[in-house]
């Protein structure tokens, strides 16, 4: 058990549709991070928050969105949906930040996305 | 260019057996650490090994080891005496220390190990 935590594990949901994923971190992880793991893109990185504040975006949509609360846990939101967006959705937390190399990241379980 | 790049897409091994999965990388920084992880049928990632661009020796955890050649850039996995329950996607990673990646870890595509018994 990696002690993150991410609900739901399963999504079905319609095109157009908006949800929400949640993502609790490890005790005491001030960084979470987003991926998204789909089986022609591989894992990519969608963002990154930092003790509530945003600091890296990677290829994350605009109808994406995502934020940090003063808890600690994340949420992110994912609208206007398209079948592509069907995929399996990570959530990860680690210790630091920038420059913190050895930090390793600790996944959740993911949420498994399905758009019809 | 890919930052990381695993060309065996599938690999089997027989049960206890050794297995070597490849992995090159590519970054400027001096200072990166690179990382293995396994993700099971089930779905979950699992971080395995850790190794820093400034270790002079190769990591180890258990079964799993890192082959790292820093000239060749490449860090590659060894798993000993392979299992049953080694079969699995492994994932290689990258976090660079300074630049672009913020922190985050960029992923390879991934090699599918299928042990045999």
């Amino acid at each position: 058990d990696s002690g993150v935590t991410q609900t739901p594990k399963h999504l079905i949901t319609a095109t157009g549709q908006r949800v929400t994923l949640r993502c609790s971190p490890r005790s005491g992880d001030l960084s979470v991070y987003w991926y998204q793991q789909s089986l022609d893109q591989g894992l990519q990185f969608l963002i990154q928050y930092y003790n509530g504040e945003e600091r890296a975006k990677g290829n994350i949509l605009e109808r994406f969105s995502a934020q940090q609360f003063p808890d600690l846990h994340s949420e992110l939101n994912l609208s206007s949906l398209e079948l592509g967006d069907s995929a399996l959705y990570f959530c990860a937390s680690s210790v630091g930040t920038q420059g913190r190399v050895g930090s390793p990241l600790h996944f959740g379980n993911g949420t498994r996305l399905t758009v019809t | 260019a890919q930052k990381i790049t695993q060309t065996q897409p599938g690999m089997f091994v027989q049960e206890k057996e050794a297995v070597t999965l490849d992995c090159t990388y590519d970054t400027s920084d001096q200072s990166y650490g690179l990382f293995w992880y396994k993700q099971p049928s089930s779905g979950e990632m699992i971080f395995l090994i850790y190794q820093g661009s400034y270790d002079e020796q190769n990591a180890t955890e258990g079964r799993y080891s890192l082959n790292f050649q820093k000239a060749r850039k490449s860090a590659n996995l060894v798993i000993s005496a392979s299992q049953l329950g080694d079969s699995a996607m492994y994932f290689c990673a990258m976090r660079e220390g300074r630049g672009g990646s913020q922190g985050n870890l960029i992923f390879g595509k991934g090699t599918k190990l299928s042990v045999k018994p």
